[in-house]
């Protein structure tokens, strides 16, 4: 059965300081991956996605980059955090192809505190 | 772009009560996908329940049951006999349909958090 795990759960940095949050997929090969973020009020924000490795689309303008060097790797990151980036992220994945159903499968969420 | 609305930013139930929680999204596509996940105080989001907009019946799933309202573009959630670990926030989102060689990205609404009084 497929799985996704990412990490740190948790992670207070200050200002300035870079980031890197890591999300892995198993029991899949191809997948799309995603990387929301979510404020308290605001739902889930998409940031960045990713067909395939290499291939990485941003949904917004902002401080954070994200890299996929390995298949079923994906890797959110920063140089210097801003206070504004503090929040829950969420890496997801989902099939490729025609016949999937849909869905995302999420991980279970890192939680960010910048200071 | 799509968007998908959720007016319900808190809801509350009785255990044991049947409670409905509403979305409505906006798209000018005929095929699609919508979906209602699950956010409890875990954090990690759990697929309630799936329904894929060329099936014209309501998708089911135990207790979970979805009225799809195409024409009006609603779909609402209702939860039967609520138990306690019910509560949690809950999403709804849109999927554009599967195309070779895209990537289809759920648009999600802002959430309902749902409370379940014992």
């Amino acid at each position: 059965s497929q799985t996704i795990h990412q990490w740190p759960a948790t992670l207070v940095q200050p200002v300035g300081s870079p980031l890197s949050l890591e999300c892995t997929v198993e029991g899949t090969s191809n997948p799309n991956l995603y990387w929301y973020r979510q404020a308290a009020g605001r739902g889930l924000q998409l940031l960045f996605y990713s067909i395939g490795i290499d291939q990485i689309s941003s949904e917004v303008p902002q401080n954070l980059s994200a890299s996929r060097p390995q298949d079923r790797q994906f890797i959110l990151s920063s140089k210097k955090l801003l206070l504004s980036d503090s929040g829950f992220y969420l890496c997801a994945w989902s099939g490729t192809g025609l016949s999937t159903s849909g869905e995302l499968f999420f991980g279970e969420g890192s939680r960010l505190t910048v200071l | 772009a799509q968007t998908v609305t959720q007016s319900q930013p808190e809801m509350s139930v009785q255990e044991a009560e049947t409670v409905t929680l509403s979305c409505t999204y906006d798209t000018s596509e005929s095929d699609y996908y919508l979906f209602w996940y699950k956010q409890p105080p875990s954090r990690q989001m759990i697929l309630v329940i799936r329904q894929e907009a060329y099936k014209q019946q309501n998708a089911t799933e135990n207790r979970f049951s979805v009225n799809f309202q195409k024409a009006a573009k609603s779909f609402s959630l209702k939860i039967s006999d609520s138990q306690l670990g019910d509560a949690a926030m809950y999403f709804c989102a849109y999927r554009s349909p599967v195309r070779r060689g895209g990537s289809e990205k759920l648009v999600f609404g802002k959430g309902t958090k749902l409370t379940v009084n014992p």
